[in-house]
């Protein structure tokens, strides 16, 4: 069974550039779920995904961060424009059906440098 | 808000020895679940071992173990026989229902040869 796959693996831009990140969750997982790591820390949630629809976008900065998921199956987050803060490496998670306590399958991440 | 601590930012062992990673976490909540996820320096999270706060059992993934301690809000993780693919940061994390996952800082070990 393939993984959660993530492209790219690694992304340099400059700052006030856009980027995009792409997903593709396990099949048959329902609930997909974007992480920021940052350098030394536990990653934190950006967005949660029940099929396409976005049950919690409340970390997501709005003002220029942006996910879809529109066939309720692969998704693709984007930064516009980037700032130099955001360079950090982009986990993205899914789990089967979203029940409680359903494990997450992490893909390996994309780090991104904003220059 | 939930919360997760991980008092040792780095841990080094011998081969073939045991190692204890410590986990606290902070909720208000009576069921939830536990899970420590490996990551080597590849960077992809790995599961290694999960717990329903409802069951006092501790959970057991061959070499792995924890030590379940509701009461105290506690969830330390062993590695029994520790092999140098084991080398790698250690994350805690907590989970209500299927919301996210609450990480610690994360410990990062390190198995000698």
């Amino acid at each position: 069974e393939a993984g959660v796959v993530q492209s790219p693996r690694y992304k340099i831009i400059e700052k006030k550039q856009p980027v995009a990140f792409w997903c593709n969750p396990i099949s048959g997982h329902n609930t997909l779920y974007w992480y920021l790591q940052n350098l030394g820390q536990g990653p934190e949630l950006l967005i949660r995904y029940e099929n396409e629809e976005a049950v919690d976008d409340s970390q997501l900065p709005k003002d220029r961060f942006s996910a879809e998921r529109l066939k309720g199956v692969d998704s693709t987050l984007k930064i516009q424009p980037a700032e130099l803060g955001d360079s950090a490496v982009y986990l993205c998670a899914s789990s089967q059906q979203g029940a409680p306590g359903d494990t997450q399958y992490f893909g390996p991440g994309t780090r991104l440098t904003v220059l | 808000a939930q919360t997760v601590t991980q008092s040792q930012p780095e841990m080094s062992v011998q081969e073939a020895e045991t190692v204890t990673l410590s986990c606290t976490y902070d909720t208000s909540e009576s069921n939830y679940y536990l899970f420590w996820y490996k990551q080597p320096p590849s960077r992809q999270m790995i599961l290694v071992i999960r717990q329903e706060a409802y069951k006092q059992q501790n959970a057991t993934e061959n070499r792995f173990s924890v030590n379940f301690q509701k009461a105290a809000k506690s969830f330390s993780l062993k590695i029994s026989d520790s092999q140098l693919g084991d080398t790698a940061m250690y994350f805690c994390a907590f989970m209500i229902g299927n919301e996210k996952l609450t990480f610690g800082t994360g410990t990062r070990l390190t198995i000698i040869p």
